[in-house]
């Protein structure tokens, strides 16, 4: 099974800043079955990065993925008050689809 | 648009089995573009994959619940449903469906969720 470990645990910054989300695979992972997702409260998951790199339907350009390998990367290059929540990594390697435990994305 | 829309009792007895039911509307669950899967999050907790099916009735399961899951497909209702036997206290979680394209990882869109507790 491979682990997804996601850091920080928590990141605390303010609007109008950078944010940089890591994702680190325990074994190497297929740059197709990498996925990030935004979770509000009280909200399903929204799919924003497949692919590693590749935007969903809708996702402004301001979110990016990044890596290859056991290391992956989303980016928010400038946040905005919606931005606020908890992001997820995801992985396929046959036969099990495994998430990161989360990063929470608070106001400074 | 494609929605996704799980129904079922939000409230299990232990040892029981619990099953919910994904209603997929805007799109037919018939294509073999996608497949369909299952997820839950117990409360303040991460995401725990289930299990998925394609429309041929092709079913992968997380193996940590294999032996309990079972997902199945109705093409005339466009619906699938999740069955999970011999319940427990830690089975009580939001249970989510979701939609995910074949060769690609990322479920969209995703149903909203229902909590499902499991409590005598």
């Amino acid at each position: 099974e491979i682990v997804l470990t996601q850091s920080p645990g928590t990141l605390s910054l303010s609007p109008g800043e950078r944010a940089t989300l890591s994702c680190r695979a325990s074994h190497s992972v297929s740059s197709s079955y990498l996925a990030w997702y935004q979770q509000r409260p009280g909200q399903a998951p929204r799919l924003l990065i497949y692919g590693a790199s590749s935007r969903a339907s809708g996702i402004p350009d301001r979110f990016s993925g990044s890596g290859s390998g056991t290391d992956f990367t989303l980016t928010i290059s400038s946040l905005e008050p919606e931005d606020f929540a908890v992001y997820y990594c995801q992985q396929y390697s046959s036969p099990l689809i495994t998430f990161g435990q989360g990063t929470r994305l608070e106001i400074k | 648009q494609v929605q996704l829309q799980e129904s079922g009792p939000g409230l299990v007895k232990p040892s029981q089995t619990l099953s919910l039911t994904c209603t997929v509307s805007g799109g037919s669950i018939g294509s073999g573009t996608y497949y369909w899967s299952w997820i839950r999050q117990p409360a303040g907790k991460g995401l725990e994959w289930i299990g998925r099916i394609y429309a041929s009735g092709s079913t992968s399961y997380n193996p940590s619940l294999k032996s309990r899951v079972t997902i199945s497909l109705d093409t005339s209702k466009n619906q699938f449903s999740l069955r999970l036997s011999s319940v427990t206290a830690a089975d009580t979680a939001v249970y989510s469906c979701a939609r995910g394209v074949r060769g690609l990882l990322g479920f969209d869109p995703w149903g909203q969720g229902t909590l499902v507790t499991v409590s005598s």
